[in-house]
C-alpha cells in the first residue's frame, strides 16, 4: 500500500480556512486518496475522497496535485467542532480485494483555536 | 438514515473471560468491517464480512472471531481475553459495488480488560 505523510499537528483560528497537507508520493495510478477524521473517543468519520480531480462536498474540499503525489484537505471555515485527528489514506486498488481495509497512519491533530 | 450502531459502548472484563460485541450497519449496507484501535498500534483491521461470509482477515490470533447475520448485523467475539486486548473496537459498514467504498464507522465499543 502507498504510504502517506502528514504533519503531526496544526492549529487554525476559528472561522479561517484549515489547510491540511498530505504527501503520498508512491501512490499508484488507480489508487484513491481518502480523508477521515476522528474526534476524541469517537469512531472515524468519512470526509471526502478523490482520484485525480479536485472534489468538494458539504464538509470540505480536496485538492490533488497534477502528479498526484500530494493533496490538501481544506475546511473552508473551521469551527471548534472541527478539532480532531485527520487521516489521509490511500486506498488499495479495487482488484486487490482488500479495498475496504483502511490503514490509518498517525494523522494530523488539528486544533481550532477560538 | 440511522448511522452505524454498536453495543455495548463500554465494557470491563477480566483476563481469561470472553466477550461479544455487536454492530448494526447502516440500512442497505452489506459489508461490515471490524477494527481495533489502540494508542500504540493505531487502527488495525480485524476482518470484513459480506453477505454472511468472511471476505478479508487481518493479522490477529484465532481468539478473535466474528460472524454476520442475514440482516447484515455483525458480532465479533474475543475469547480468553488478555490485557493487551484493551482497546476501542470499531465497526464500519459500506455499500456493495465498485464505487461504494466509503466506510461509515460506528462510535465504537471501549473494552477494558483487567
Amino acid at each position: 500500500d502507498a504510504k502517506t505523510t502528514q504533519p503531526p499537528s496544526m492549529d487554525c483560528a476559528e472561522g479561517r480556512a484549515a489547510n491540511l497537507p498530505c504527501n503520498h508520493s508512491t501512490i499508484s495510478g488507480n489508487e484513491y486518496v481518502y480523508w477521515y477524521r476522528q474526534i476524541h473517543s469517537q469512531g472515524p468519520q468519512y470526509i471526502i475522497h478523490g482520484l485525480k480531480n479536485n472534489e468538494t462536498n458539504e464538509m470540505a474540499s480536496l485538492i490533488i496535485t497534477e502528479d498526484r503525489k500530494s493533496s490538501t484537505l481544506i475546511l473552508p471555515h473551521a469551527t471548534l467542532r472541527d478539532t480532531a485527528v485527520y487521516y489521509c489514506i490511500v486506498r488499495p486498488p479495487i482488484s486487490s480485494g482488500s479495498a475496504r481495509q483502511l490503514t490509518f497512519g498517525s494523522g494530523t491533530q488539528l486544533t481550532v483555536l477560538p | 438514515k440511522a448511522g452505524v450502531t454498536q453495543t455495548p459502548r463500554y465494557l470491563i472484563k477480566t483476563r481469561g473471560q470472553q466477550v461479544t460485541l455487536s454492530c448494526s450497519p447502516i440500512s442497505g449496507h452489506r459489508s461490515v468491517s471490524w477494527y481495533q484501535q489502540t494508542p500504540g498500534q493505531g487502527l488495525q483491521f480485524l476482518f470484513e464480512y459480506f453477505s454472511e461470509t468472511q471476505r478479508n482477515k487481518g493479522n490477529f490470533p484465532g481468539r478473535f472471531s466474528g460472524r454476520q447475520f442475514s440482516n447484515s448485523r455483525s458480532e465479533m467475539n474475543v475469547s480468553t481475553l488478555e490485557l493487551g486486548d484493551s482497546a476501542l473496537y470499531l465497526c464500519a459498514s459500506s455499500l456493495t459495488g465498485v464505487n461504494s467504498y466509503e466506510q461509515y464507522f460506528g462510535p465504537g465499543t471501549r473494552l477494558t480488560v483487567t
